[in-house]
């Protein structure tokens, strides 16, 4: 069963910080990986979709990497800012079209400035 | 690009009460829905798969006669949580995506708030 870990749980940094956010997972036979932010009381905003044949991607102040042999993934963030706060989910695709995410916990990311 | 909007994003109602929640694309047609559920603190879990046209499929756990899940068209799938009860109070959110491509879109979600 596909089980997806992210660590940490929480975050506080201060405002210009970069900083990483990790995801495992326990099977490496994936379709692809998807980051998603998550405002407080709100639904998903996909940030980034790696295909598991990619090894990075990149959007903005946002890189994504996957090493689907180790079953890792990493969201970097620069040059953090206040609005970037919210919960950053790490989701899993096992199969094509017509399958579900299997999601992490999230981490929960706060900036101060 | 493509959206989907649900509705109500916030529920409060009596145990006991059934509940309806709709998910629509709104700019594409979707065959396949996907129905999720986050409790405080943890991670969103696919409760089932809902088809347009024939009958949805649930994950183990998840009763069936419980939550009621129509799909009778390609933009509209309807969750219907029967007979309310607290243990239910979460946060519902739909996704789908054109022809079952990704990236997955997701709803704004319904917070759902049994007393």
């Amino acid at each position: 069963k596909q089980e997806v870990t992210q660590i940490p749980a929480a975050l506080s940094v201060p405002e210009g910080e970069n900083l990483v956010l990790n995801c495992s997972f326990t099977d490496s036979a994936i379709y692809n990986l998807q980051w998603f932010r998550q405002d407080p009381g709100k639904g998903l905003t996909s940030l980034l979709l790696i295909q598991s044949s990619q090894r990075e991607q990149t959007s903005g102040r946002l890189n994504a990497s996957l090493d689907k042999s180790s079953g890792r993934s990493t969201l970097y963030i620069a040059a953090s800012q206040p609005g970037d706060s919210a919960t950053y989910l790490c989701a899993v695709r096992l199969g094509q079209a017509g399958t579900a995410l299997i999601f992490g916990k999230g981490t929960t990311l706060s900036v101060s400035s | 690009g493509a959206v989907v909007s649900q509705h109500p994003s916030w529920v409060i109602c009596k145990s006991g009460t059934s509940v309806k929640i709709e998910c629509r694309s709104l700019d594409f047609q979707a065959t396949t829905m996907f129905w999720y559920r986050q409790f405080p603190k943890q991670s969103l879990m696919l409760m089932a798969t809902s088809n347009e046209g024939s009958k949805a499929t649930y994950e183990q756990g998840v009763e069936k006669d419980k939550f009621l899940i129509n799909h009778a068209s390609l933009t509209l799938s309807t969750l219907t949580v029967t007979s309310a009860h607290p243990e239910d109070s979460s946060f519902y959110i739909c996704s789908a995506s054109p022809r079952g491509e990704q990236p997955q879109h997701f709803g704004d979600g319904t917070r759902l708030s049994i007393l």
